[in-house]
C-alpha cells in the first residue's frame, strides 16, 4: 500500500458527460501528480500541483483541469468526455516538488465512456 | 519516433532465468533514469533509480546506464513468479514531465 489514495476505483459515464475523480496524496506530501495509462498511449503525465499551486503540465486537454485544495488532496475535472478518454486515472504523490522526486502512485480510476 | 521507446513484449521465462529489459531514449538531456514495476490492476511502484551513468544493484536487480548510447537496462537474476509484472522504465524532463516507455509484460513461468 503506497498510503495515496484514489476515489472512485471504477467509473461509467457516458459521451459527454463531466467526471471528477479525487486523489489524497500520502501523509506530509506536498506534490500531487496525475497520469492517464491507455493502450495506445501508454503512460502519460498530465498535470503535477506543489503546495496548491500549477507546478508543471503535460499532455493534459483544455477539457481536463485539475486543483490542489489546502488540505492537500487532488481533484481531476474531466468534462465534454470523448469515448476515447476512457483509461486508467493514476495519481501520485511526492515529498517535494521536484520532477526527480520518488512518486508514490495510487491504486487507480478506471474510468469507462460509453 | 517517440522520447523513450520500450519493447512491449510479452516476455515469458522459466523461473531462475536472468531477465533482461531495455529501453532507449532520444533526449540527451534525461539525467534520472527509473524503472517501475506494475502489478496487474495495481498503480507503478518504484523499483530502481539511478542518475548519470553506470550500474546500481539492490539485491537480484541491477539497473544500467549507458549515456553514450542512450539505452538503459534492468536485469533481473532468478527471477521468480512472483516478479511477473509489467516493467517501465521512466525519466523525467526538466519540466518535470516523467517520461515513461510502453511498458514490457514479463510472465516467470514456474
Amino acid at each position: 500500500d503506497s498510503g495515496v489514495t484514489q476515489t472512485p476505483k471504477h467509473l461509467i459515464t457516458a459521451t459527454g458527460q463531466r467526471v471528477t475523480l479525487r486523489c489524497s496524496p500520502r501523509s506530509g506530501d506536498l506534490s500531487v501528480y496525475w497520469y492517464q495509462q491507455s493502450l495506445d498511449q501508454g503512460l502519460q503525465f498530465l498535470i503535477q500541483y506543489y503546495n496548491g499551486e500549477e507546478r508543471a503540465k503535460g499532455n493534459i486537454l483544455e477539457r481536463f483541469s485539475a486543483q490542489q485544495f489546502p488540505d492537500l488532496h487532488s481533484e481531476l475535472n474531466l468534462s465534454s468526455l470523448e469515448l476515447g478518454d476512457s483509461a486508467l486515472y493514476f495519481c501520485a504523490s511526492s515529498g517535494g516538488g521536484a520532477g526527480t522526486d520518488t512518486q508514490y502512485f495510487g491504486p487507480g480510476t478506471r474510468l469507462t465512456v460509453l | 519516433q517517440k522520447e523513450v521507446e520500450q519493447d512491449p513484449g510479452p516476455l515469458s521465462v522459466p523461473e531462475g532465468a536472468i531477465v533482461s529489459l531495455n529501453c532507449t531514449y532520444s533526449n540527451s538531456a534525461f539525467q534520472y533514469f527509473m524503472w517501475y514495476r506494475q502489478y496487474s490492476r495495481k498503480g507503478p511502484e518504484l523499483l530502481m533509480y539511478t542518475y548519470s551513468s553506470g550500474n546500481k544493484e539492490d539485491g537480484r536487480f541491477t539497473a544500467q546506464v549507458d549515456k553514450s548510447s542512450k539505452y538503459i537496462s534492468l536485469f533481473i537474476r532468478d527471477s521468480q513468479p512472483s516478479d511477473s509484472a509489467t516493467y517501465l522504465c521512466a525519466m523525467p524532463n526538466n519540466n518535470n514531465d516523467m517520461r515513461f516507455g510502453a511498458g514490457t509484460r514479463l510472465t516467470v513461468k514456474p
